[in-house]
């Protein structure tokens, strides 16, 4: 079966600063992986996708991703830091044995940005 | 451009009535739909998803069934509500190659 691990319930990081949000994943063939954020009371928002090619994937609001397969790794990064990036994120994976084309989701990672 | 729509926003309901939440899609043409709930404001769960026009596939059993009368519609009822009914549920839409697509969410509680 397909499965994502975010290992990190909550990340806390300086305006300005670089940021990492952690993803690994186990899939059976090649991964098809994505990124999302979630504001309180929302739905989920697409950052990005890897499905092949390079591995550092680029996004939106400056969001990039870097697919390592030797680490089976999909960590999501953003070089400086906004207080409005503060949200939930959410790495997925598309479950390739089952039917449906469905995603399988993270726990989520609880971003904070602070001044 | 393909949308989402998800209602109500938000709901209260008290134990043992009835639900029904709708979902359309506009845009596309044969989409991958979903139900999922989210509780704590943390992980989803995949409820239900239907790949077609009557068909449905339930993920986990529950308390709550789900249909498709149209191509772009999607419904997720309940004959009886539970307490643990309540959550943050998220339809989406998808298709083969593409990403999923979410609606804003119902926040329903049951008391």
């Amino acid at each position: 079966a397909q499965s994502v691990a975010q290992p990190e319930d909550q990340v806390n990081v300086a305006e300005g600063n670089p940021l990492t949000v952690k993803c690994t994943y186990s899939v059976s063939g090649n991964p098809y992986l994505f990124w999302y954020v979630q504001y309180p009371n929302r739905g989920l928002q697409f950052l990005l996708k890897y499905i092949t090619g390079d591995n550092l994937v680029k996004g939106s609001y400056g969001f990039e991703a870097e697919f390592n397969k030797s680490q089976t790794s999909f960590h999501l990064k953003k070089p400086s830091a906004l207080v409005s990036d503060s949200a939930l994120y959410f790495c997925a994976v598309r479950d390739q044995e089952g039917g449906g084309n469905k995603l399988t989701f993270g726990t989520g990672t609880q971003l904070k940005v602070e001044l | 451009s393909q949308t989402i729509h998800q209602w109500p926003a938000t709901l209260v309901q008290p134990v043992g009535s009835p639900l029904s939440l709708e979902c359309t899609v506009e845009g596309t043409s044969n989409p991958n739909l979903y139900w999922y709930r989210q509780a704590a404001g943390r992980g989803l769960q995949l409820l239900f998803y239907s790949v077609g026009i009557g068909q449905i596939s339930s993920e986990v059993p529950q308390n709550l069934s789900a249909s498709r009368p149209q191509d772009r519609q999607f419904i997720l009822s309940s004959k009886k509500l539970l307490l643990s009914d309540s959550g943050f549920y998220l339809c989406a839409w998808k298709t083969q190659n593409t990403e999923a697509f979410f609606g804003q969410g119902t926040r329903l509680t049951v008391v």
